[in-house]
């Protein structure tokens, strides 16, 4: 069955980056797009970018361009979402998920930006 | 790109149908059978109830149902039942700038 497990929890100080990783499994990585989503303590879903396993390809939502950065191993298959520049608001749970659907997630992990 | 919009909370009683609405723009939902939508509990991650506009991914019940008309998406849950308390966002591609777009969330009472 397809299975996407992220990285455990991370605390961060403000300006410092975070990198969150997704393992893959029960599918051919490479064969489906991986995308990266947030949701702040309350508030709704948000669409952050997403990377072609297969490719490197990348895109990003406006609001990131810069400051996220969404690479792959294929050799493991694992796919990262680094954020640099860290804020008290970029505290939240980030999710990745599998196709343009959507179709599996990650169980999120939760980063924490503060002093 | 911004967000998709959707009402912030919908409510009805056990049996009954109700209809949660997600209005983009000609560029989006109105340009792109690439709408989506989920469904999450408290604590949860999303789970993928329909893609595609009206696809309905295996083992999601066919109480639910979706449409589009124009820039506006639908997502219909017919016969409601306790268990589809949740929150529903809908999720669309944006076209020519290659992203996607959530709606803010509706939130579901079963009264």
């Amino acid at each position: 069955q397809v299975q996407l497990v992220q990285s455990g929890a991370e605390v961060k100080e403000p300006g410092a980056s975070v990198k969150v990783s997704c393992k893959a499994s029960g599918y051919i990585f490479t064969d489906f797009y991986i995308h990266w989503m947030r949701q702040a303590r309350g508030q709704g879903l948000e669409w952050m970018g997403r990377i072609n396993p297969h490719t490197g390809g990348t895109n990003f939502a406006q609001k990131f361009q810069g400051r996220v950065t969404m690479t792959r191993d294929t050799s493991i298959n694992i796919a990262y979402m680094d954020l640099s520049r860290l804020r008290s608001d970029d505290t939240a749970v980030y999710y990745c998920a599998r196709d343009d659907t959507l179709s599996d997630w990650g169980q999120g992990t939760l980063v924490t930006v503060s002093s | 790109q911004s967000a998709l919009t959707q009402p912030a909370s919908v409510s009805g009683s056990p049996g009954q149908s109700i209809t949660i609405s997600c209005t983009g723009t000609r560029s989006d939902v109105g340009s792109y059978d690439l709408v989506s939508w989920y469904q999450q509990y408290p604590g949860k991650a999303p789970k993928l109830m329909i893609y595609e506009v009206s696809k309905r991914p295996s083992g999601v019940s066919n109480r639910f149902s979706g449409s589009k008309s124009g820039n506006t998406a639908s997502l219909t849950i017919s016969g409601l039942q306790a268990e589809d308390e949740a929150d529903y966002y809908c999720y669309s591609y944006g076209g020519s700038s290659r992203t996607w777009v959530f709606g803010g969330g509706t939130v579901l009472t079963v009264l």
